[in-house]
């Protein structure tokens, strides 16, 4: 079945510091979606990207569908403390069919 | 404007007890879906409706039975709760199949 590596799994960090994470996939993706979870919370969609190069932003938060189309990227740059979550890629193919495939989570964890 | 919402938020069940999950949204979406959440496992998709009167499995079905008999509203039912089945329940729904799910904020079922 398909497979989406999303890493690191968590990240400890220092506010103010900038955060990357990505996702790879083992087939082709026209669609890369990322969420963030805050705790006892559903998912909440940050960015939606659609074609391959694509480079989107939202606030602190900038995200890129990577050229091969296998991968994506999340930067978060000067980090504070909301920022303290899961964060989720999610990503379809052309045979999901109705389907996400979601990668298993970025912990980011603030260190006081 | 309420979105996505889940009933119950929390539930304790005994293993071979049954109960459903209800999950209503207002946004007159098209697609509703069941996730389970599991720690380090990210979302698994249990069942998905592509619209009133439809049903179709995802990636665990087994253990779970949903209806759609009404747009707003994606029922999951338990008919005999297991032990393997203690999660974290989300319900999402979208306008199109890649497109910004609206997720709830879940339900944590514990079976014992």
């Amino acid at each position: 079945g398909q497979q989406l590596n999303q890493s690191p799994q968590s990240m400890f960090i220092q506010e103010g510091e900038d955060v990357s994470m990505n996702c790879t996939s083992s087939s082709i993706f026209n669609t890369w979606l990322w969420y963030k979870q805050d705790p006892g919370e559903g998912p909440v969609l940050l960015i939606a990207l659609y074609k391959a190069g694509e480079l989107t932003s939202n606030g602190r938060l900038t995200a890129q569908f990577g050229i091969t189309r296998k991968d994506s990227f999340l930067n978060i740059s000067a980090s504070i403390p909301s920022d303290v979550g899961i964060y989720f890629c999610a990503g379809q193919d052309m045979d999901s069919n109705y389907q996400l495939i979601w990668g298993a989570g970025t912990k980011l964890i603030i260190k006081p | 404007n309420a979105g996505v919402t889940q009933t119950p938020k929390f539930r304790v069940l005994k293993t071979g007890q049954s109960m459903t999950l209800l999950c209503a949204q207002d946004m007159n979406h098209e697609y509703m879906y069941w996730y389970r959440q599991d720690p380090g496992m990210g979302l698994r998709l249990i069942h998905y409706s592509v619209g009133e009167g439809t049903t179709a499995k995802g990636e665990v079905p087994d253990g779970y039975n949903v209806s759609r008999l009404k747009k707003q509203n994606f029922l999951l039912g338990l008919e005999s709760a297991a032990p393997s089945q203690t999660s974290v329940y989300f319900c999402a729904s979208s306008w199109t199949t890649s497109y910004g799910y609206t997720f709830g904020s879940g339900t944590r079922l514990t079976v014992v």
